[in-house]
């Protein structure tokens, strides 16, 4: 398996603009997980899902932030409009259901407003 | 008080001692510990997983587990320079499925 699969890998975007992040989980794993890391606060979780449906998105900072997961090997990110504040590196994880299961991780999208 | 929390570091460790990174955690329920390694540039990438009080060793690394005083430790024996990066500490808590993590310490291992 090819592993967590996030897309773009950078992504530079002006101020107001719409920004959306793509994610493919590993085949099989029922668990999707959005994280942000910054300097300041750390891997921080925003949203997780669980086949495919959100259970948790008290990490999401606001309105501006939304996620979907629409079938079983893709979801998204979405910041409309996007903030400076929002520059980070933004992390899809996936896992498989069970106590000592670990999250899967992608390589990242480092996203930069200016 | 932070749900995890770790040294910020850096830890300098010659080449060949054993670093010891450390970790506290505040929720008592908490029932699962993963320890992840993340190299800068890079994605979060899992080392040891720890669920019962004690020690677990996986090759160069012991994972050590304290519930009653909420901690959780990762030894790091014949340290090398390949080994420097930043070490994650997370813990998974009974009934929420995601992980939560600490801010990470830095490790610098010197040749």
């Amino acid at each position: 398996d090819a592993g967590v699969i996030q897309s773009p890998r950078h992504e530079v975007t002006e101020m107001g603009q719409e920004v959306t992040l793509r994610c493919k989980p590993i085949s099989g794993h029922d668990y999707l997980f959005w994280y942000r890391q910054t300097m300041m606060r750390g891997l921080e979780l925003l949203i997780y899902f669980n086949n495919n449906v959100p259970i948790d998105d008290s990490g999401m900072p606001e309105d501006r932030f939304s996620a979907k997961m629409p079938n079983a090997s893709f979801s998204t990110l979405k910041i409309q409009p996007s903030e400076p504040r929002d520059s980070a590196v933004y992390f899809c994880a996936s896992s498989l259901p069970g106590k000592g299961t670990e999250a899967f991780f992608g390589q990242g999208t480092r996203l930069t407003v200016v | 008080q932070k749900e995890v929390e770790q040294n910020s570091g850096p830890l300098s460790v010659p080449e060949g001692a054993i670093a010891s990174l450390n970790c506290t955690y505040s929720d008592r329920v908490s029932q699962s510990f993963f320890w992840y390694r993340q190299y800068s540039g890079k994605s979060p990438e899992l080392i040891m997983s720890i669920y019962s009080n004690g020690d677990k060793e996986d090759g160069r690394f012991t994972a050590q587990l304290n519930k009653a005083s909420q901690y959780v430790s990762l030894l790091i024996r014949d340290s090398q320079p390949s080994d420097s990066a930043t070490y994650l500490c997370a813990v998974r808590n009974t009934g929420r499925r995601a992980l939560t993590f600490g801010s990470g310490t830095r490790l610098q291992v010197q040749p």
